[in-house]
């Protein structure tokens, strides 16, 4: 099976500007997750959808948002964009079901913000 | 909530040592463990988990690490370190009623030859 994958895989934005990540998921896997990654935060948890459904977020702003599609890909939008987010953005999936804690990762997006 | 710590920010080992990462986490129930590894540039790769049963648990690459409920810990080890093996190592822990894992801080494994 072909592993989770993103685009695109380096990013450089402005402030102000608006950003589009996309994330393919493991085939057969419903469950799709984001997740920040600083430096000085560590990896922190921004949302997981489930079948199109947001089914848990994490403690972000509203200009974090995302949607998943009916073939499970998903796509992360960041608007207004700040310098502080600038980061690794990861994607992991996994099947969501019960008993399938395990999340497969992405290479991540490299944000860069001017 | 659950939670969890990686006391080390940074481990340096020789190559050829062994090696022990440690995790402590705070759960009330038993937990889901992970052992997560992600090299420069890249995705976390999983290493192993535990779940239930055996709590010495092996991985890949020659890791291994065990359970052990009573000091809530999940230490990785490895007998033998290869320079390959530096990288940014992550534990995590889910529970039976949440899919998200929570991530500890991570160590990074600095490798001398």
């Amino acid at each position: 099976k072909a592993g989770v994958t993103q685009t695109p895989r380096y990013l450089i934005k402005t402030r102000g500007q608006q950003v589009t990540l996309s994330c393919s998921p493991i085939s057969g896997h419903r469950s799709v997750s984001w997740y920040q990654q600083t430096p000085g935060q560590g990896l922190q948890f921004l949302f997981e959808y489930f079948s199109e459904t947001q089914r848990n977020k994490g403690n972000f702003p509203g200009r974090f948002s995302g949607r998943q599609f009916s073939n499970s890909r998903s796509e992360m939008n960041v608007s207004t964009l700040e310098l502080g987010d600038s980061a690794l953005y990861l994607c992991a999936s996994s099947p969501g079901t019960s008993g399938s804690h395990e999340q497969f990762f992405g290479p991540g997006t490299r944000l860069t913000v001017l | 909530a659950q939670s969890v710590t990686q006391p080390d920010i940074h481990i340096t080992v020789s190559e050829g040592a062994s090696l022990e990462l440690r995790c402590n986490y705070s759960y009330g129930a038993t937990p889901y463990l992970f052992w997560y590894v992600q090299s420069p540039g890249q995705g976390l790769q999983l290493l192993l988990k535990y779940f239930s049963g055996d709590t010495l648990v092996q991985g890949i690459k020659g890791f291994e690490a065990e359970f052990k409920r009573s000091q809530s810990s999940f230490n990785l080890r490895k007998p033998s370190v290869h320079w390959s093996d530096a990288a940014e190592y992550f534990c995590a822990v889910g529970s039976g009623g949440s899919y998200i894992p929570t991530f500890g801080r991570g160590t990074s494994l600095i490798v001398h030859p």
